[in-house]
């Protein structure tokens, strides 16, 4: 299967704070990519996603970037909360697919 | 409406058994898509399922295999199981169609002994 790594880095914020997640994917043929939230002993939760022709969407509280130029994406969360605590996955799809590649996710840990 | 739904959460086999794995999709979703999941390799994309057809298959031995039935629901197998099969199993569906958005499943824990 493709490879994703091993580590899976860690990012500590206090409540309140803004916290960016960074993702650098693969293809640059993707025309699709998707920001997943994952809580221990559950599955992945859609957060929010963005077609290749935007380079910025907003949610409640969440705002994707994306760079193709550099092929980068990132998450912005912002006032980040306890229950934000989780690991964040990109993905990226390219074509009429449900096949997903998926980044190595980021750990989020909120601190009071 | 309900969501995805996975049986078993949790099971233990020994290697060189196999194990089906259930997976009933969102109501009206017709796309159901299988990833696997381990701390050394991260989620990984297994195979993809549309009105019974099989769309698209990751770079998985042919232990690995799926079918889907007519009503959605599908099933992936694993035959002769190894101590590396040991993860958390995800379906997802999707009502397809571009930028349509992926529903997972809480997952079914498999553990090979």
């Amino acid at each position: 299967g493709e490879s994703v790594g091993l580590h899976l880095p860690t990012l500590s914020v206090q409540e309140g704070d803004n916290s960016i997640i960074n993702c650098a994917y693969s293809n640059s043929a993707s025309d699709y990519f998707i920001w997943y939230k994952q809580e221990s002993g559950k599955g992945p939760q859609f957060i929010i996603d963005i077609r290749s022709n935007m380079d910025k969407r907003q949610g409640q509280r969440v705002t994707v970037l994306l760079n193709k130029t550099v092929k980068h994406l990132s998450l912005q969360i912002a006032a980040t909360q306890p229950g934000d605590s989780a690991v964040y996955f990109c993905a990226e799809r390219g074509g009429d697919t449900d096949k997903l590649i998926f980044g190595t996710g980021t750990r989020l840990q909120v601190f009071p | 409406k309900a969501g995805v739904t996975q049986t078993p959460r949790y099971l233990i086999k020994t290697r060189g058994q196999q194990v089906t794995l259930s997976c009933s999709p969102i109501s009206g979703h017709r796309s159901v898509s299988w990833y696997q999941q381990t701390p050394g390799q991260g989620l990984q994309f297994l195979f993809e399922y549309f009105s019974e057809t099989q769309r698209n298959k990751g770079n998985f031995p042919g232990r690995f295999s799926g079918r889907q039935f007519s009503n959605s629901r599908s099933e992936m197998n694993v035959s002769t199981l190894e101590l590396g099969d040991s993860a958390l199993y995800l379906c997802a569906s999707s009502s397809k169609g571009w930028a349509n958005v992926l529903t997972f499943g809480a997952g079914s824990r498999l553990t090979v002994l």
